[in-house]
């Protein structure tokens, strides 16, 4: 079954720095997603990425959080300056269209400190 | 989004059928409803949706009542792997987010 798959499974970094986490969709889904969880709370939306531009964004994603999908492969996450509230599960989802479900990976722990 | 609201926790005997209820009733005509679970801190699996119909796959059934405000997901033989957090979400195609709540947790009982 086809997977979305993302790297790495876990990342520490130091405050202030900046982090790119990788997602590589589904091949034949048109929509992309980030999502964040952090440790017991909620799954919160971040972005979604359609037709090469971002369609929406949430509150959290401000101007410290990026999206591109440079190559038609791969869909990043980039965090210019890390802050410690921004440690949390990172996940990234595809769909093929919107009447159908998404397909989530099985995300990266980002931890800041 | 439609708020939907669900019991925060249920038990279920393994091999037992477990019905996960799910309240919409502020839900519009365009949105669907949708089950996703997550075990443990995996990333949220998609099970099944709906608009109007039950509808059924190799995971589950879900029963959506006629008015449309309220919904059961039907596991049919629950075993230990299906302990997880269950959630509702009642969305518009036309929308790009899903809204999750603090969903169900489910704990299938040996």
């Amino acid at each position: 079954e086809p997977e979305v798959t993302q790297t790495p499974s876990h990342q520490v970094t130091q405050m202030g720095q900046e982090v790119i986490l990788r997602c590589v969709p589904i091949s034949n889904h048109l929509y992309f997603y980030w999502y964040r969880q952090i440790l017991g709370q909620k799954v919160e939306f971040l972005v979604s990425f359609y037709n090469n531009e971002i369609s929406e964004k949430s509150e959290i994603f401000d101007d410290q959080f990026s999206v591109e999908r440079p190559d038609g492969s791969n869909f990043t996450l980039k965090i210019r300056s890390t802050k410690l509230e921004d440690s949390a599960m990172y996940f990234c989802a595809s769909t093929q269209g919107l009447q159908y479900g998404y397909t989530f990976g099985s995300g990266t722990r980002l931890t800041v400190v | 989004d439609a708020k939907t609201t669900q019991p925060p926790s249920m038990d279920c005997a393994e091999g037992r059928a477990a019905n996960l209820p799910c309240n919409h009733s502020t839900i519009s005509g365009n949105e669907y409803v949708y089950w996703y679970r997550q075990i443990h801190s995996q990333g949220p699996q998609y099970i099944i949706h709906g608009l109007k119909n039950n509808e059924t796959n190799e995971m589950a059934s879900l029963i959506i009542t006629e008015d449309r405000k309220s919904s059961t997901l039907i596991l049919p033989h629950a075993t230990l792997r299906d302990t997880a957090v269950y959630y509702c979400i009642a969305g518009d195609t036309g929308r790009r987010a899903l809204t999750f709540g603090s969903g169900t947790r489910l704990q299938v009982q040996p």
